[in-house]
């Protein structure tokens, strides 16, 4: 069965850090198409970053610079490391497992970042 | 950054109505579109993807169409478990960008 559960989100400072991890289970991470999706409260859904099987990342342009996206295939987790916060970036994250140009099809349950002095 | 928009974004609808969504975006997009379905406190769930395409394990109530710059998911008879917030996404370039969602309630 595919399971993904986030962790690492919490309240943190805005100019502070945070690394999100997603464990993956049921699959090999490392040979997927793997997404970040954020949403901030009471809001839309925003698409924050992709890690391709190959290694290719892409990012929202509003986290360009600031947010990497990554993945540790002997612990089949992916990341997300997030510098700079603002309260903009105050959401509930989702990894999400896909197929390019199909969509995610598995989502974790989500983590909560607060921004906040 | 391709633009979708969707209307209404606001819907309320009786149990056994039909209803329709758009989405249209500012750039053709070939049949790069998936719905999904948000539930309060919930991931989003994937129905339609390639457009039209619906996803394993997702009623034939639902349904999607289109190409290019519009398109249109359908839900043919309202279900109670269907009152949700529906959400396009195009996935034809970067970044990948969402609608605003439509929020469909009972009536």
């Amino acid at each position: 069965e595919v399971q993904l559960v986030e962790s690492g989100g919490g309240v943190i400072q805005p100019g502070g850090s945070l690394r999100l991890s997603c464990a993956a289970s049921g699959f090999t991470v490392s040979s997927n198409y793997m997404s970040w999706v954020r949403q901030p409260p009471g809001k839309g859904l925003e698409w924050v970053s992709v890690i391709y099987s190959d290694g290719t990342t892409h990012y929202a342009d509003s986290v360009k610079g600031r947010f990497t996206i990554s993945r540790d295939n002997s612990k089949n987790t992916l990341y997300l490391q997030m510098n700079s916060l603002t309260a903009e970036d105050a959401a509930v994250y989702y990894c999400a497992r896909g197929e390019r140009g199909s969509g995610s099809n598995y989502w974790g349950q989500g983590t909560l970042v607060t921004v906040s002095s | 950054d391709i633009q979708l928009t969707q209307s209404p974004s606001f819907l309320s609808a009786s149990v056994g109505d039909r209803v329709t969504i758009t989405c249209r975006t500012s750039q053709g997009i070939g049949s790069y579109l998936a719905w999904y379905q948000q539930k309060p406190g919930k991931a989003p769930k994937l129905l339609i993807y390639t457009a039209s395409t619906l996803q394993s394990g997702v009623p034939s109530t639902f349904s999607g169409s289109g190409s290019g710059t519009e398109f249109t998911l359908t839900i043919s008879s309202l279900q109670p478990e269907d009152f949700a917030t529906y959400y396009c996404q195009q996935l034809h370039s970067y970044p990948i960008t969402f609608g605003q969602g439509t929020r469909l309630e009972i009536k």
